[in-house]
């Protein structure tokens, strides 16, 4: 069975950098593609970019200028940078895996998720 | 188009049939996959592609597209499928993956 996890700081001051990883059990992350995603309490779903094992990655147009996603296939990880952050990034934020084809993608299954706030 | 559209909120009475609806121009060349959500969970995925079913999700589930329109049909609605519900496809352009706004499911 698949399982993600979510780590790091679970607070994090404004203008700093957000850092979160992802550990996968269960599959190697060198099949399929691995992503990011939030939530802001209350609100909708927010996809945040992906990884290939090989390095290539793709982000979301709101949030490239900002943000970057590495693969450490050693530890079977991948991590999240999200820099000079506001309160506007305050969200649970989740990892998921993506499967994606020519005419359909899905995300299964994703970890539990972690909140981090910003704050000072 | 850039979004994925969906109503706010949808109620339906236990045991009836109730559609969930996303609207973009990005579906009528990509199907949509559907996430349900209970309060404090991670989303589960519900439907993908055409109308295909994660396992141990109950057949009651289903999807379909027309147009640019992608709907989630629960036949026979359960007290237990109260949720907000996501659909997640690409945008027109097919560059970029999207989430619709949801929709929270009230079965009364």
């Amino acid at each position: 069975q698949v399982r993600l996890q979510e780590s790091g700081p679970g607070l994090v001051k404004p203008s700093e950098t957000l850092s979160l990883t992802c550990t996968v059990s269960g599959d190697s992350i060198r099949s399929f593609y691995w992503s990011w995603i939030r939530q802001p309490p209350g609100k909708g779903l927010e996809w945040i970019g992906y990884i290939y094992y090989s390095g290539r990655t793709h982000y979301s147009s709101s949030l490239k200028n900002r943000v970057a996603i590495s693969a450490d296939t050693s530890k079977n990880q991948f991590s999240l940078r999200l820099s000079s952050v506001t309160t506007a990034d305050t969200a649970v934020y989740y990892c998921a895996r993506l499967v994606d084809t020519d005419f359909y993608s899905w995300f299964d299954p994703w970890g539990q998720g972690t909140l981090v706030t910003v704050s000072s | 188009s850039s979004e994925l559209t969906q109503d706010p909120a949808v109620s339906v009475a236990l045991g009836q049939t109730v559609r969930i609806t996303c609207q973009g121009d990005g579906l009528r060349s990509y199907y949509a996959s559907w996430y349900q959500q209970k309060p404090g969970q991670a989303p589960v995925v519900v439907i993908f592609g055409k109308n295909n079913r994660p396992s141990g999700i109950p057949d009651r589930f289903s999807g379909s597209t027309s147009g640019n329109t992608a709907s989630l049909t629960i036949t026979g609605a359960q007290a237990e499928d109260e949720a907000d519900y996501y659909c997640n496809s690409r945008d027109s352009s097919r560059n970029f993956l999207l989430f619709g706004g949801g929709t929270k499911l009230t079965v009364l």
